[in-house]
């Protein structure tokens, strides 16, 4: 089956850094999502990796290693509202979105 | 960037009644669509794909005569919930896949039903 694995719930500092760790295993590998998502709302992209390697965009990168079916999302000089779930999300073979439960991150000030 | 609407955004009804959702890219096309549903403090659930031109594509478990969806023109796809039940009630949200080198997904903005 189609898996995707992210830890539930992290907290972190304010100001500080944070890496959310994404583990998948589906049928075939066409890109990694990451998507941020505040209660209540809809989420709203952040990244995308297709080759293995490191994404950098301001505060936030996203790191792939295929071989390894490994993900991360790195958020740097962490504020306030980066309180919200992080979904890591794959395309599988079929071009279909398998999604992860998110991960929930608290900031603390 | 490309933009998704949808309507209502809350919404609250009778069980028994049925409630529809609309779905707009306002900026670009989408041939497919999709839609999701999402319980509190969980991930979303990908109820069925949406096809302009022709029938839906149902995940395994959804119900296609409670679930209706109609996708009429290259920038509308509506989700209608037949005899909506208290256990229907959830965050509804749609999204629209557009090219961009790779298949970014825009996310509309949700819908929360209450069915009391």
């Amino acid at each position: 089956g189609q898996n995707i694995d992210q830890p539930t719930e992290m907290t972190a500092t304010e100001g500080a850094i944070v890496q959310i760790n994404c583990t998948y295993q589906t049928s075939g590998f066409n890109g990694l999502f990451w998507y941020q998502q505040h209660a209540g709302e809809a989420p709203t992209f952040l990244s995308y990796n297709v080759l293995d390697g490191l994404e950098e965009k301001g505060r936030f990168s996203s790191f792939l290693s295929r071989s390894k079916g490994y993900s991360y999302l790195l958020l740097k000089e962490l504020q306030m509202k980066d309180s919200a779930s992080y979904l890591c999300a794959v395309l599988d073979s079929n071009y279909q979105l398998i999604w992860g439960a998110g991960t929930k991150l608290i900031i603390k000030p | 960037g490309a933009v998704v609407s949808q309507h209502p955004s809350r919404v609250i009804c009778k069980s028994g009644t049925s409630v529809k959702i609309e779905c707009r890219s306002l900026d670009f096309q989408a041939t497919t669509m999709f839609w999701y549903r999402q319980f509190p403090k969980k991930s979303l659930m990908l109820m069925a794909t949406s096809n302009e031109g022709s029938k839906a594509t149902y995940e395994q478990g959804v119900e296609k005569d409670k679930f209706l969806i109609n996708h009429a023109s290259l920038t509308l796809s509506t989700l209608t919930v037949t005899s909506a039940h208290p256990e229907d009630s959830s965050f509804y949200i749609c999204s629209a896949p557009r090219q961009r080198g790779y298949n970014e997904q825009f996310f509309g903005p949700g819908t929360r039903l209450t069915v009391l």
